[in-house]
């Protein structure tokens, strides 16, 4: 069966403006996860999806960053007013029920 | 908060020969859930094993197994037979018992095998 996708595989991006990091989980996971990748602070956790349960968002580095869900499937992370800091790799997984299933990742990079 | 550490940033080995991981972590919990992933260029994280504190058998995949030490709280991981495909940063990662709990990951170690 089809793992978790997302899209775009690579973004760059000029400092100050908005991005959008698309994760489609794997069907029938109902838990889904976001997390950063960066030279300085490893693997760190974003946000996190169950159902439709509050997100908890308590990995979330600033305002600047949002995400949602939508259906219970689909989920978009958003950066807002990009800065340098930013840039990493966005991993996206979803889980069932205690296994997490990672994508191939977003690389962002602002200039 | 639960820590994870590696304390081996980087390691060789020669093909066909036998490497350990180390891996160690710190938690209050009783029950919780260790994994090692693969991380190969192409960054996608790959699953390579996974162990349930309440299970006292280590976990074996193939040429992966695991050597949990509860008490002493260590997870190495077993490479045997290390192949080319084998080169990549393997995280140690901990998960807490409740739903929705977030990994936690180690720092990495850099595996290189060598023809």
């Amino acid at each position: 069966g089809a793992g978790v996708s997302q899209s775009p595989s690579n973004k760059v991006t000029e400092k100050g403006k908005d991005v959008e990091l698309r994760c489609d989980p794997i069907s029938g996971h109902t838990a889904l996860y976001w997390y950063r990748q960066s030279l300085g602070q490893g693997l760190e956790f974003l946000i996190y999806f169950q159902g439709n349960s509050a997100p908890d968002k308590s990995g979330l580095p600033s305002d600047r960053f949002s995400a949602e869900r939508t259906g219970g499937s689909v989920s978009t992370l958003t950066i807002q007013r990009t800065q340098q800091e930013d840039s990493a790799v966005y991993l996206c997984a979803s889980s069932f029920p205690e296994t997490q299933y990672f994508g191939p990742g977003t690389r962002l990079l602002v200039l | 908060a639960q820590t994870v550490t590696q304390s081996q940033p980087e390691m060789s080995v020669q093909e066909a020969e036998t490497v350990t991981l180390s891996c160690t972590y710190d938690t209050s919990e009783n029950n919780y859930y260790l994994f090692w992933y693969k991380q190969p260029p192409s960054r996608q994280m790959i699953l390579v094993i996974r162990q349930e504190a309440y299970k006292q058998q280590n976990a074996t995949e193939n040429r992966f197994s695991v050597n949990f030490q509860k008490a002493a709280k260590s997870f190495s991981l077993k490479i045997s037979d290390s192949q080319l495909g084998d080169t990549a940063m393997y995280f140690c990662a901990f998960r807490g018992p409740n739903a929705g709990n977030m990994l936690t990951f180690g720092g990495g170690t850099r595996l290189m095998v060598k023809p």
